[in-house]
């Protein structure tokens, strides 16, 4: 299986400030069709997970535009321009080129 | 508006089945893949099983695979996960989630699992 590794685990941020999440897979993401189907989810506490970006960089429709996805190959992040309090919660990555799709261990976003 | 409503979370048995609902609505179920994913309590997520349109292309991941069935009724706009042989380590959320892109858009609120004694 692909294994999706987040760093940091854990990243408590000041309101305002920026915030980055990395991921990282243990085999490229490429599909043969050219595209590569890396996701990032939110989890808010006690909610269901929610899109926020689908296929490396596309943002869903209602995701505000400070959230933002980039990468390529094996090598991803997701940034916050400016953490907001609703922004609190855990973030995952997920592949999907590969089955089984694969998630990371989550990255815990909290406010300083 | 566009919604996945999960049912049927129990608590059961080691060794005994469960068979889980979602139910669909706002959407041509019948356009999309489906899939279910779990997650373990204080746990992360993984991707149980997904299934195509017409129901005839499933896959599932290898710690189910051989115990759990997933399928779906398009004239009911429904999907199921019948699951058997359970374990202490089948106990999660699960949520049926529709699949576009590659990856799920919308989410349900889950169902939860537990297998104990």
């Amino acid at each position: 299986d692909v294994m999706m590794t987040q760093s940091p685990l854990s990243l408590p941020v000041t309101l305002g400030q920026p915030a980055s999440i990395s991921c990282r897979s243990s085999q490229s993401l490429v599909e043969r069709d050219g595209n590569t189907y890396l996701s990032w989810f939110q989890q808010r506490p006690g909610q269901s997970p929610r899109r926020l970006i689908y296929e490396v960089s596309n943002r869903d429709s209602g995701v505000p535009d400070r959230f933002s996805g980039s990468g390529s190959g094996t090598d991803f992040t997701l940034k916050i321009s400016r953490v907001e309090a609703e922004d609190v919660g855990i973030y995952y990555c997920m592949q999907a080129t590969h089955w089984p799709r694969t998630f990371g261990q989550g990255t815990k976003v909290e406010i300083k | 508006e566009v919604q996945l409503v999960e049912s049927g979370g129990d608590l059961v048995q080691p060794g005994g089945s469960l068979r889980l609902s979602c139910a669909a609505s706002g959407f041509p179920f019948n356009f999309y893949w489906m899939s279910w994913v779990r997650q373990a309590p204080g746990k992360g997520l993984e991707w149980v099983a997904i299934l195509n349109q017409d129901g005839n292309e499933k896959k599932y991941v290898d710690s189910v695979r051989g115990r759990f069935t997933i399928s779906r009724d398009n004239a009911k706009s429904s999907l199921y996960l019948q699951m058997n042989s359970l374990t202490a380590e089948d106990t999660a959320v699960y949520y049926c989630a529709r699949d576009i892109q590659r990856t799920g858009d919308v989410w349900g609120q889950g169902t939860m699992v537990t297998v104990s004694s």
